[in-house]
């Protein structure tokens, strides 16, 4: 079956250092792959997406790469801010109708000034 | 993109009471939405799959008869969780997919239960 493990947090930084978050898929087929990101007592908003393999996702200062040969779409920003204190999901969905997402279990950042 | 909203966004209730979530689609239809149910500092997990004039599909563990869906046009599902009980407070996420190829799905704000 689909399945997505992310690195568990919690995760603390210092402003301005660089982040990265882990995360691997199980899949079959060619999913569609996510990083969504939930604000303190907020939904879930699409922080960035890549629908195969190779290409990058990227969205105010986060990247992520589609790599099918280590199965992976790992979370990166070079220069992490206060504001960006949330939890990330990684998330992915077959390509194939509507079907739901499958998370990971979700990574806890705070960045501390 | 797609907006998708959910009313309320919190509630609080007495055991026992029932409750109905509303999730819209406010620009696109959704033949499909999804209901997740999040507990403190834990991930998403999905209920059932709400689809438009059929029985919703739930997930293996949740009580069909608990947690009522009902999918009634194409930008409108509804949640109702029946008597429902303190081990029922959570935050009640529903989301739908856009109609791209890359199944893009839309969530809603979220609902906060508490049962008192």
């Amino acid at each position: 079956g689909n399945s997505v493990t992310q690195m568990e947090g919690p995760v603390t930084l210092s402003e301005e250092a660089f982040l990265t978050i882990n995360c691997t898929y199980t899949a079959t087929g060619y999913p569609s792959l996510f990083w969504y990101v939930q604000y303190p007592g907020e939904g879930l908003q699409l922080l960035l997406k890549a629908t195969k393999a190779d290409d990058k996702g990227s969205n105010k200062g986060f990247e992520a790469t589609y790599r099918k040969e280590t199965t992976s779409f790992h979370l990166e920003k070079g220069s992490v801010q206060v504001s960006d204190s949330a939890v990330y999901f990684c998330a992915l969905t077959p390509n194939s109708g509507n079907t739901p997402l499958v998370f990971g279990k979700g990574t806890r950042l705070s960045v501390i000034a | 993109g797609a907006v998708v909203s959910q009313h309320p966004s919190r509630v609080i209730c007495k055991s026992g009471t029932s409750v109905k979530i509303e999730c819209r689609s406010l620009d696109f239809q959704a033949t499909t939405m999804f209901w997740y149910r999040q507990f403190p500092k834990q991930s998403l997990m999905l209920m059932a799959t709400s689809n438009e004039g059929s029985k919703a599909t739930y997930e293996q563990g949740v009580e069909k008869d608990k947690f009522l869906i009902n999918h009634a046009s194409l930008t409108l599902s509804t949640l109702t969780v029946t008597s429902a009980h303190p081990e029922d407070s959570s935050f009640y996420i529903c989301s739908a997919p856009g109609l791209a190829s890359d199944n893009e799905q839309f969530f809603g704000p979220g609902t906060r239960l508490t049962v008192l």
